[in-house]
């Protein structure tokens, strides 16, 4: 089976910088995928990494670490709309498999 | 932007009663995906589709469940007799499908309260 785990809350202020840490055992591992999830509305890609490093998007950006098994979502210059869930998730078991399993979520409060 | 859609937004049924659940994915997209999320909970993996046939299904995804493409444009997943730990939000997904890495697009969802 396949372990994620992220911190259940976190709290910053806008216009900070913030990291969201994401641990994860697994076999196969195909990639990791970060989602942000507003209350009560669908997941929304924010990026992947496949590769060890820093993948950077605008004002988001992820780490990955496959051999320890770590990866982190970097938000910068911080806004009162980034208060959401940020899931965690991995596509793993090799041969293609496409499916994603989340972890359980960060809620993160944006404060003025 | 082309988006994935869902109907109906929210479904309420009695215990043992079947739902069907559908969703338009996106229109070049080739794998096709249902999750569901039990209210405070993760988001739980079900069903992948590709090629009009189950890819991956998890173990959740059991005998009471099924999915179908009837036509070129919808993908439903049908529970046939619903139970009460079946309430959840359940959200459709596509994926171009080219590769393992391809963004997975999420419909809005659709909220099942079983009675």
């Amino acid at each position: 089976g396949q372990n994620i785990d992220q911190p259940t809350e976190m709290t910053a202020t806008e216009g900070a910088i913030v990291q969201i840490n994401c641990t994860y055992q697994t076999s196969g591992f195909n990639g990791l995928f970060w989602y942000q999830q507003h209350a009560g509305e669908a997941p929304t890609f924010l990026s992947y990494n496949v590769l060890d490093g820093l993948e950077e998007k605008g004002r988001f950006s992820s780490f990955l670490s496959r051999s320890k098994g770590y990866s982190y979502l970097l938000l910068k210059e911080l806004q009162m709309k980034d208060s959401a869930s940020y899931l965690c998730a991995v596509s793993a078991g090799g041969g293609g498999r496409r499916a994603l399993t989340f972890g359980s979520g960060t809620r993160l409060q944006v404060q003025p | 932007e082309p988006e994935v859609t869902q109907t109906p937004s929210h479904q309420v049924t009695q215990m043992g009663q079947e739902v069907i659940l559908r969703c338009v994915p996106i229109s070049n997209h080739l794998y096709f995906y249902w999750y569901r999320q039990i209210l405070g909970q993760k988001v739980e993996f079900l069903v992948s589709f590709y090629n009009n046939e189950i890819s991956e299904k998890s173990e959740i995804f059991d005998d009471q469940f099924s999915v179908e493409r009837p036509d070129g444009s919808n993908f439903t997943l049908k529970i046939r007799s619903t139970k009460l730990e079946d309430s959840a939000m359940y959200f459709c997904a596509s994926s171009a499908g080219t590769s393992v890495y391809n963004e997975q697009f999420f419909g809005p969802g659709t909220r099942l309260t079983v009675l």
